[in-house]
């Protein structure tokens, strides 16, 4: 199983970019990187997912570098309604071995 | 699209009773599900993984005779507290893998469930 290390917290002020990285040194072949995000007392909401070098949506950007033991998950402009508990995780899909780590815990102050 | 629900949102019992949850997937079929426990600041915690037609596949340390999970439709799982206790309370949450055999997938979670064992 792929651990995953995440900063604890980050601070941010509205309307910066907000870059959170993620490390996962033992990812598989067949791993996919997949970042959450989680407000108290809801169900964790997908992202982004990627594979390899880039993805981008219309929330969030996903680099990958060539050797894929490291993620950054990249937020434009946060506003204060991006506070929350953000995860990063690999797996390669259904056969339940998603491990939650502690996830990086994101304030945005005005 | 990718809806996952649970009912009830949000539960309070006795100790000693039992408690079931409910998971669907409004607009897919998800021939997996997966049930997590969060405690109070903490991460989510894997409990087990349930597929459709077949019994379900525990975590280490996740008693399988206490939660009960039962996976008797593509669109419906249901975990069931038995013989509740105080420790049991915490906040349970259900996904949906949407697709069977695919390499690259999303995971999407239902809004959890509130347990309160009195």
């Amino acid at each position: 199983l792929a651990k995953t290390t995440q900063p604890i917290s980050m601070d941010s002020y509205e309307g910066q970019e907000v870059n959170i990285t993620c490390s996962h040194n033992n990812i598989a072949t067949n791993d996919y990187i997949t970042w959450y995000q989680q407000f108290p007392s809801q169900g964790p909401r997908f992202i982004i997912q990627g594979y390899k070098t880039k993805v981008t949506n219309e929330v969030a950007s996903l680099f990958i570098p060539a050797d894929r033991k490291s993620s950054t998950l990249s937020l434009p402009r946060v506003s204060l309604s991006d506070t929350a508990v953000y995860y990063c995780l690999v797996g390669d899909g259904g056969q339940g071995n998603l491990i939650f780590g502690k996830g990086t815990k994101l304030s945005v102050k005005p | 699209g990718a809806v996952v629900s649970q009912h009830p949102s949000w539960v309070i019992c006795k100790s000693g009773t039992s408690v079931k949850i409910e998971c669907r997937s409004l607009d897919f079929q998800a021939t997996t599900m997966f049930w997590y426990r969060q405690f109070p600041k903490q991460s989510l915690m894997l409990m087990a993984t349930s597929n459709e037609g077949s019994k379900a596949t525990y975590e280490q340390g996740v008693e399988k005779d206490k939660f009960l999970i039962n996976h008797a439709s593509l669109t419906l799982s249901t975990l069931t507290v038995t013989s509740a206790h105080p420790e049991d309370s915490s906040f349970y949450i259900c996904s949906a893998v949407q697709g069977a055999g695919v390499r690259s997938y999303e995971q999407y979670f239902g809004p959890g469930t509130r347990l309160t064992v009195t």
